[in-house]
């Protein structure tokens, strides 16, 4: 079975600081990963996508991912952080037939 | 063009009752999935339909059933609600359902029913 592993369930970063997000995975064959951002009382928002072509992903409002196959990584990064990134991001492993394993998120709380 | 659409948004029921949640896909697309996200917790999987098939169940009770509709709506139905049943309900559609190999097409997600269970 898929699965995704998020450390740090609560990460706290001041704003203009880089960002990290640590994601490993666990499959059986070549996984498609993602990472969704959900912002409060708001729906699920894709960031990125990793389906086996570059390992450096770069998605929205500047996040990026690189897959690690070595490591069974897939690590979410952006170099400045927001205030309006502040929000819930998780990691998702996708089984080849569109389900979706996700991971138990990561609450990032942006300080001023 | 028109997201994923969902409802009731919020709804609030009693233990025992049953329940009927609403999908409608964004156009074009053909698979449905549905998800429970529990308070603090990922969204885990339930269903996935693609032409009006079931093509995936997660490890849920058989008081969960869903169908999808000719016009590839679907419906989330669960009978003999609980207490733990209390959760975000989240549809999500893509263009197809992806085989073993190739690539996964993304899946768009509505906004969700928030079920209360009392």
């Amino acid at each position: 079975a898929q699965s995704v592993t998020q450390l740090d369930s609560h990460v706290s970063v001041s704003e203009g600081t880089p960002v990290l997000l640590r994601c490993n995975y666990s499959s059986s064959y070549s996984p498609s990963l993602f990472w969704y951002v959900q912002h409060p009382n708001k729906g699920l928002q894709l960031l990125l996508k990793y389906t086996s072509a570059a390992t450096l992903v770069k998605g929205i409002n500047g996040f990026e991912a690189e897959f690690k196959k070595s490591e069974t990584s897939f690590h979410l990064t952006k170099p400045s952080a927001h205030m309006s990134d502040a929000a819930e991001y998780f990691c998702v492993v996708s089984d080849g037939n569109n389900r979706l394993a996700f991971g138990k998120g990561n609450q990032v709380v942006v300080i001023p | 063009d028109a997201g994923v659409t969902q409802s009731p948004t919020h709804l609030i029921k009693t233990r025992g009752q049953q329940v009927t949640l609403r999908c409608s896909p964004i156009s074009g697309h053909k698979s449905v999935s549905w998800y429970q996200q529990v308070l603090g917790q990922g969204p885990q999987f339930i269903f996935q339909y693609y032409e009006k098939e079931e093509r995936g169940r997660g490890n849920f009770p058989d008081r969960f059933s869903a169908r999808q509709f000719p016009n590839y709506s679907s419906e989330l139905n669960v009978n003999a609600l609980l207490l733990g049943d209390s959760a975000l309900y989240l549809c999500a559609s893509s263009l197809r359902l992806a085989g073993l190999v190739g690539p996964s097409y993304e899946q768009y997600f509505g906004p969700g029913t928030r079920l209360t269970v009392t």
